[in-house]
């Protein structure tokens, strides 16, 4: 079965620094990776996702991640973050095929600080 | 376009009461799915449908929970009797099933708190 570990279970970090949050996964074939955003109150939104082509995504309000195959890691980076980051963020992982559910990781509360 | 809608957005009952959450999936999307989110337990699949069919109802904790989708446009989530730790946030989320990036639109989500 696929599973998704997210190291980090709380980050706190002052405002502009940077930031990266690791998500490893567990599923030997072709996946599509996904990066979730929860913000206080709030439901869950896409942040960015990768299905194919350049490994390195880029997501809205500037967030970034890339997909490393060799070492089943999608790792979530932003080089500057803002108090308005403070959130929670989910790392997800599907089959290629779509047709599964999603599988969520345990989810990263950020707290940016002034 | 609308997205995903659920109602309530909160509820608070007492231990033992029935409880329904709704749903109505985005139009066109193919697939239903109930999520329950804790601090625990973080983001748990409960149930999930393709084309209004149950295909999945593993993580559905108990026999106390049922889910239903009648039609492509609404699916209903019911505890009964509800317990205190049932408290959480349900989401209910759709997705495409020609979209094979598997991409979900999440719901504002239900939360629920049992006294």
């Amino acid at each position: 079965a696929q599973s998704v570990s997210q190291h980090n279970h709380h980050v706190i970090l002052s405002e502009a620094a940077s930031l990266e949050l690791g998500c490893n996964y567990s599923y030997g074939g072709t996946v599509n990776l996904f990066w979730y955003v929860q913000y206080p109150g709030q439901h869950l939104q896409l942040l960015l996702k990768y299905f194919s082509g350049d490994p390195l995504v880029k997501g809205i309000k500037g967030f970034e991640a890339e997909f490393i195959k060799s070492k089943f890691s999608f790792n979530l980076r932003k080089p500057s973050v803002q108090w308005s980051d403070t959130a929670e963020y989910f790392c997800a992982v599907g089959r290629n095929s779509g047709n599964t559910p999603l599988v969520f990781g345990k989810g990263t509360r950020l707290s940016v600080i002034a | 376009d609308a997205g995903v809608i659920q109602s309530p957005r909160h509820e608070v009952t007492e231990m033992g009461q029935e409880v329904t959450l709704r749903c109505k999936p985005i139009s066109g999307h193919d697939y239903l799915f109930w999520y329950r989110q804790t601090m625990m337990r973080g983001l748990e699949l409960l149930i999930y449908f393709n084309n209004n069919v149950p295909i999945d109802d593993s993580g559905m904790p108990e026999d106390r929970f049922s889910a239903k989708m009648p039609n492509a446009s609404f699916s209903t989530l019911k505890i009964q009797p509800s317990e205190p730790r049932d408290s959480a946030v349900y989401f209910c989320a759709s997705s495409r099933r020609t979209d094979h990036t598997g991409e979900l639109f999440f719901g504002e989500g239900s939360r629920l708190t049992v006294l």
